[in-house]
């Protein structure tokens, strides 16, 4: 299975710590987002990139969070000084936007996750 | 601001039976896309449907089918011959055109009895 992959799935922290997450998209697809999920609501876009750069953020990615897709392949996410507000389930897409096409159409593909908690 | 609901928080139906979710929408995009993911327990999202705004005809996978009424800003999602597998959360999203964001619902699970 060539899907989206997330690493780690779990993550338990302590207030104050950083943690970085990984996504590995599927190998061609050149556009990768980000989005948080917390209990008991529907995901919420966080950002998202067409190959390496970052062409959107929310106002939801404070000034804590960063992150980046340094060769246009896997991306990463980090919070730095982790609240306990920031538990959530970190979800990461991919899709392939084709060159030339003016109506996007493309499907963004979920990763299985990395569930964030922090203590 | 787009924003995406889904008034029903629960539903449970008989396995072979047809249900229907419903979800509304709101968007100032003239043109958009919406889609119904699915969420089953512990694993990862993934797309059950999707509809173009312009395009009038209903759009149908296999045992899924929506009914998008554009002036009522509606979007439902009926399952014919309801499978254990079909035991989920579902989540309505939409996309506007000039936009990569998906906006979400806050979802719906869906549980099928054997």
């Amino acid at each position: 299975d060539t899907g989206v992959s997330q690493d780690p799935r779990h993550k338990i922290t302590k207030r104050g710590q950083n943690v970085t997450f990984r996504c590995d998209p599927i190998s061609e697809h050149n556009r990768l987002y980000w989005y948080r999920q917390t209990l008991g609501q529907g995901p919420e876009f966080l950002t998202y990139f067409q190959n390496e750069a970052q062409l959107e953020k929310s106002r939801l990615l404070s000034d804590r969070f960063s992150a980046e897709r340094p060769k246009g392949s896997f991306s990463t996410l980090e919070i730095q000084r982790t609240e306990q507000g920031d538990s959530a389930m970190y979800l990461c897409a991919s899709s392939l936007r084709l060159a030339g096409v003016h109506l996007s159409t493309d499907t963004q593909y979920f990763g299985p996750g990395t569930r964030l908690t922090v203590l | 601001a787009q924003t995406v609901t889904q008034s029903q928080p629960e539903m449970s139906v008989q396995e072979a039976e047809t249900v229907t979710l419903s979800c509304t929408y709101d968007t100032s995009e003239n043109n958009y896309y919406l889609f119904w993911y699915k969420q089953p327990p512990s694993r990862q999202m993934i797309l059950v449907i999707r509809q173009e705004a312009y395009k009038q005809q209903n759009a149908t996978e296999n045992r899924f089918s929506v009914n998008f009424q554009k002036a009522a800003k509606s979007f439902s999602l009926k399952i014919s011959d309801s499978q254990l597998g079909d035991t989920a959360m579902y989540f309505c999203a939409e996309r506007g055109g000039g936009s990569e964001k998906l906006v979400f619902g806050k979802g719906m699970k869906l549980t099928v009895n054997p």
